[in-house]
């Protein structure tokens, strides 16, 4: 079964710096995509970056941008020039291509505050 | 686009009681899942539908949790009766194209008494 694992349940960043979130992932799959998803206190949750994996090149969102390792089934997402509304529970999620299973596999989150 | 719909925001609700939620996918898409998050489960995937027709529902508790898609634009998840463990925020969201990016409401807050 595929599994989504982020092991920093918190982080923290001064306004301004940079910061990187981790996400791994087990799958037997070779075609996927995997997704950082935002969620503020507002709890929307808000599709930051998507990388489909069969590109070798890493997605960047403005500010966002993932360093997609697929041999190592790592994805993580580097936030640059921290604002103080980046501040909330980040989300890694895999799913399979269209035509597998429509789930998306959801990591436990990465609480990150930002630090004035 | 007015984006996924749920109403309503909050509900409180006393044990016993039953609870209708309730979903309004984004116009053009052909998948909607529900999911229940919480502390200490996290984000939990209870059923999805792929053209009005529940796909998997293997995430679904127990025979107290039911959904329905009568249509394309309208899904409900109700649960009857409701209990205390019950209390949750509740997700609907929607996908539809090549990629089947997920995209989300804006969540049912749900206490149960």
């Amino acid at each position: 079964a595929q599994t989504v694992t982020q092991s920093q349940p918190e982080m923290s960043v001064q306004e301004a710096e940079t910061v990187t979130l981790s996400c791994t992932y087990d799958t037997s799959e070779s075609d996927y995509y995997l997704f950082w998803y935002k969620q503020p206190p507002s709890r929307q949750m808000i599709l930051v970056i998507r990388q489909e994996a069969y590109k070798q090149q890493n997605a960047t969102e403005n500010r966002f941008s993932v360093n997609f390792q697929k041999a190592a089934k790592s994805f993580s997402l580097k936030i640059s020039d921290s604002q103080l509304g980046d501040a909330a529970m980040y989300f890694c999620a895999y799913k399979v291509p269209q035509g597998g299973s429509e789930k998306l596999v959801f990591g436990k989150g990465t609480k990150l505050t930002v630090n004035p | 686009d007015a984006g996924v719909i749920q109403s309503p925001r909050h509900e409180v609700t006393e044990m016993g009681q039953e609870v209708t939620l309730r979903c309004k996918p984004i116009s053009g898409h052909n998948s909607l899942f529900w999911y229940r998050q919480t502390m200490m489960r996290g984000l939990e995937l209870l059923i999805y539908f792929n053209n009005n027709v529940p796909i998997d529902d293997s995430g679904m508790p127990e025979d107290r949790f039911s959904a329905k898609m009568p249509n394309a634009s309208f899904s409900t998840l109700k649960i009857q009766p409701s209990e205390p463990r019950d209390s949750a925020v509740y997700f609907c969201a929607s996908s539809g194209g090549r990629v089947n990016e997920q995209f989300f409401g804006p969540g049912t807050r749900l206490t149960v008494l």
